[in-house]
């Protein structure tokens, strides 16, 4: 069965410190991936997705970037972090193009203090 | 652009029937889903719907889908405490991405 993983759980960090989240899927291979960001007020907010190794679409310009070094991990970095990147970080996955099931992990907790 | 509303709140004793409301504005959608959030924890895939189906039933969950007024709603029947959550609708973008536009969550609060 696949799984997905977000490290680490929780995150506090001071402004202008780096920011490196991980996320990983097993079970699956050639995954689409996709970076939430829920701030207060709850909604969620797509930042990126990859549909390959080395692919990445951003949704919205703002301090992070995204990586995919390999099939089945995303990393989502920060050079400087601002007080405003706090928000609870959901990793996502689905099994290609032509599947409708989008299955989350269970997030991380950022705060920029 | 697209948008999906939701009402933030609902509040039902327990065994009642719950129903959360949703509209959505992008017709060239698919599919449309119903997420569930506890709190401090991802999100979980209660259920979606095709887009040119009317209703889905799984157990306790019933999805209506009214396309042409593109209002969708999520019936949970003999609620109960552990339904307590946020429930977030989304739909897709209509591209083969996989992108999903989210509504902001209704928080159900469930009364024994």
């Amino acid at each position: 069965s696949q799984t997905i993983h977000q490290w680490p759980a929780t995150l506090v960090q001071p402004v202008g410190s780096p920011l490196s989240l991980e996320c990983t899927v097993e079970g699956t291979s050639n995954p689409n991936l996709y970076w939430y960001r829920q701030a207060a007020g709850r909604g969620l907010q797509l930042l990126f997705y990859s549909v390959g190794i080395g692919q990445i679409s951003s949704e919205v310009p703002q301090n992070l970037s995204a990586s995919r070094p390999q099939d089945r991990q995303f990393i989502l970095s920060s050079k400087k972090l601002l007080l405003s990147d706090s928000g609870f970080y959901l990793c996502a996955w689905k099994a290609g193009p032509f599947s409708y099931e989008q299955y989350f992990g269970p997030g991380t907790r950022l705060t920029v203090t | 652009g697209e948008d999906v509303e939701q009402s933030l709140f609902l509040s039902v004793r327990e065994g009642d029937s719950s129903v959360i409301n949703c509209t959505y504005t992008d017709s060239s959608s698919t599919y449309l889903y119903w997420y569930k959030q506890e709190p401090g924890a991802g999100l979980q895939l209660l259920t979606y719907i095709f887009s040119n189906m009317d209703m889905k039933q799984d157990q306790r969950l019933t999805v209506l889908l009214n396309k042409k007024d593109k209002h969708l709603s999520l019936r949970i029947a003999d609620t109960q405490t552990g339904d307590s959550a946020i429930y977030f609708c989304a739909e897709d973008n209509g591209g083969s991405q996989g992108n999903l536009i989210f509504g902001k969550g209704t928080k159900l609060s469930v009364k024994p």
